[in-house]
């Protein structure tokens, strides 16, 4: 099946610090990508979609100054948490949508745990 | 406003029978459904898919039920093996990609 990669798997940083998360199609090209973020037992909730070429789009109540996303190529988008917070800490997803014949999936990425100090 | 609701936070199966995990919504315009299976620290794993103009959609030990009067449907895995045990989120979409995830189960397969 279709790999999504993330880079790093987990990240600790100094609360004002900037972090960013790296999320690869590794077999396949993807002009969608999302972010995800998931909270202690609760669902996945998505922050923003990533168009390469064009400016993401946030989903509401997501602050796009403070969460930067980049699609630079086919096969990567990057996730810029900026001045880091405690509240920022949590795990963050990324997927890729293939488009397969007439099928369509998201193949999500394994995950970065952020733990801001 | 949760669009799309997975009521039972978790499910205790014994291995050999069927685990049935459910999955309502509220949106009639959802034209595509999912289920992802996920471990802990982990992304997602795509399990099996339903378009909303079916009901029924098997792959395999899974099989998805999809009842639209009802805005309900439903993940069979028959028979359930231990390395099922994992949270099971249901995911809906409408008409783009992006997806909107259920609650989550967590399921539990014991010998």
């Amino acid at each position: 099946g279709a790999v999504v990669s993330q880079h790093p798997s987990w990240v600790i940083c100094k609360s004002g610090t900037s972090v960013k998360i790296e999320c690869r199609s590794l077999d396949f090209q993807a002009t969608t990508m999302f972010w995800y973020r998931q909270f202690p037992k609760q669902s996945l909730m998505l922050m923003a979609t990533s168009n390469e070429g064009s400016k993401a789009t946030y989903e509401q109540g997501v602050e796009k100054d403070k969460f930067l996303i980049n699609h630079a190529s086919l096969t990567l988008s990057t996730l810029t948490v900026t001045s880091a917070h405690p509240e920022d800490s949590s795990f963050y997803i990324c997927s890729a949508h293939r488009t397969s014949g007439t099928t369509d999936t998201q193949y999500f990425g394994p995950g970065t745990r952020l733990t801001v100090l | 406003d949760q669009q799309v609701k997975q009521n039972s936070p978790s499910l205790s199966v014994q291995e050999g029978r069927i685990s049935i995990l459910n999955c309502d919504y509220t949106n009639s315009m959802f034209d595509y459904f999912l289920w992802y299976k996920k471990y802990p620290a982990e992304g997602p794993t795509f399990l099996i898919s339903i378009s909303s103009i079916k009901d029924k959609n098997e792959d395999g030990r899974f099989t998805v039920f999809l009842n639209k009067s009802a805005k309900h449907l439903s993940l069979h895995i028959v028979p359930s093996q231990p390395g099922d045990s994992a949270v099971y989120f249901c995911a809906a979409s409408l008409n783009t990609d992006k997806l909107i995830f259920g609650t989550g189960t967590r399921l539990q397969v014991f010998p």
